[in-house]
């Protein structure tokens, strides 16, 4: 079966790091995005990774290794208005997307 | 820029009414999608359209149907809504024609209640 995991709620610090996991099983695999989603509102596209290593974006970083179906997101120096739901989706053989429940992240003064 | 937009923003609907969520899309991409959110579980595909005049069932397609008459609209119908069907629904879309892993774009949801 196709199974995305990570984890439910993060609790961080203002300023701090934070790395946020995600482990696929997927029937094929076309790379994997992250996506942002703050409360009530619509997901948003933080990164892409089809190939093994890491992507630095900013704040923002997404590593990628396909051998261990895992890939990570890592956000630097936070600031309150990260706090959101990150959500990691694995594209599979049919190139749809296949969506973890997404983890929380509170971030605390 | 509009991006996507979906009507309406929110709807309480009864049990075994029909209706059909609007989703517009202004940046001539090929490819739509319809997602529904519910708490604790992935963003899962209901249908979706390749290009104007297909369409295709995704992972939960029971009790839903769509069109895409053209490139810009693909609207979302439940004929006989039924309380599970609660949900927040986005639609989406991307600029793939087919295959490929572009990018998907979201509008900003409809929040429906059935009771």
């Amino acid at each position: 079966g196709q199974n995305i995991d990570q984890p439910t709620e993060m609790t961080a610090t203002e300023g701090a790091i934070v790395q946020i996991n995600c482990t696929y099983q997927t029937s094929g695999f076309n790379g994997l995005f992250w996506y942002q989603q703050h409360a009530g509102e619509a997901p948003t596209f933080l990164s892409y990774n089809v190939l093994d290593g890491l992507e630095e974006k900013g704040r923002f970083s997404s590593f990628l290794s396909r051998s261990k179906g895992y890939s990570y997101l890592l956000l630097k120096e936070l600031q309150m208005k990260d706090s959101a739901s990150y959500l990691c989706a694995s594209v599979d053989s049919n190139y749809q997307l296949i969506w973890g429940a997404g983890t929380k992240l509170i971030i605390k003064p | 820029t509009a991006g996507i937009t979906q009507a309406p923003t929110s709807q309480i609907l009864a049990a075994g009414r029909s209706m059909t969520l609007r989703c517009t899309q202004d940046m001539r991409h090929n490819a739509m999608y319809w997602y529904r959110q519910d708490l604790g579980l992935g963003l899962r595909l209901i249908h979706y359209s390749n290009t104007a005049g297909t369409t295709g069932k995704g992972e939960v397609p029971d009790g839903y149907s769509v069109s895409r008459a053209n490139t810009d609209d693909f609207p979302l119908t439940l004929a006989s809504a039924v309380p599970s069907q609660t949900s927040v629904y986005f639609c989406a879309s991307s600029a793939t024609l087919a295959g490929g892993a572009d990018t998907q774009y979201f509008g900003p949801g409809t929040r429906l209640t059935v009771l």
